[in-house]
């Protein structure tokens, strides 16, 4: 079983649509990631949070916005997508940013029309 | 910059052989090495790790030495079975930037019955 849980598994949405993808670890970890893992490529990340600031932004572009409420959850807030977004997302963990290993959600397959 | 560089897959075995997927890196300083197995449908898990040279990393019949003079993490289990089936991810620390898993392109692995 995972550790860390992500909502909703797949996310249909169209390209004016808003919608959120959600995280949520009880591990007590004070890190928090999402990536973007396209078809048979590894993934890539796109933010991290330490103690719930946004301490990495790798150049993502604004219709993805990311929100930590708090140290158990991880949101990433869609907006004005384009095809080229449809990816596995992944949200991953660790006790303090920079520590290993990372504890990875089974992710949410996003797919945009 | 550092990097990691898998074989190319798809590597097809029958159950019960000899597996081997090479990795080797690229780093300035000092990594900490992995091995991350993401099978269908699911995120990535922690297989292995490594945090200096010579140690051996080893979980579920898997191992893995980091061998800093080759610059090598080469992954290794003695026979396969078919649940092994999966995509394999060799991954670093960066030791610049510890926020940071590089990983490389990953090798799919196949073992029919």
């Amino acid at each position: 079983d995972t550790e860390v849980t992500q909502t909703p598994k797949h996310l249909v949405m169209g390209m004016t649509n808003k919608k959120s993808l959600k995280c949520e670890q009880h591990m007590g970890h004070r890190a928090m990631y999402w990536y973007k893992q396209k078809a048979k490529k590894p993934p890539e990340l796109m933010f991290v949070y330490s103690y719930e600031k946004l301490s990495i932004n790798e150049s993502v572009p604004s219709r993805f916005s990311p929100e930590c409420p708090n140290s158990s959850l991880l949101n990433l807030h869609l907006h004005a997508l384009q095809p080229e977004d449809s990816a596995l997302y992944l949200c991953a963990s660790s006790q303090v940013a920079g520590s290993q290993p990372q504890h990875f959600g089974d992710g949410t397959r996003l797919s945009i029309l | 910059g550092d990097s990691v560089t898998q074989m190319e897959g798809p590597v097809t075995l029958s159950e019960e052989a000899f597996l081997t997927i090479n990795c080797t890196y690229t780093a300035t300083g000092y990594p900490s090495l992995f091995w991350y197995v993401q099978y269908p449908g699911e995120g990535l898990q922690l297989l292995l790790k490594a945090t200096k040279a010579d140690d051996k990393g080893s979980n579920k019949g898997f191992e893995a030495t980091y061998r800093k003079e080759t610059t090598s993490f080469h992954l290794e289990k003695g026979s396969v079975q078919v649940s092994d089936s999966a995509v394999y991810f060799c991954a670093l620390s960066d030791p610049s930037n510890t926020d940071k898993l590089i990983f490389g392109t990953g090798t799919r692995l196949q073992v029919f019955p």
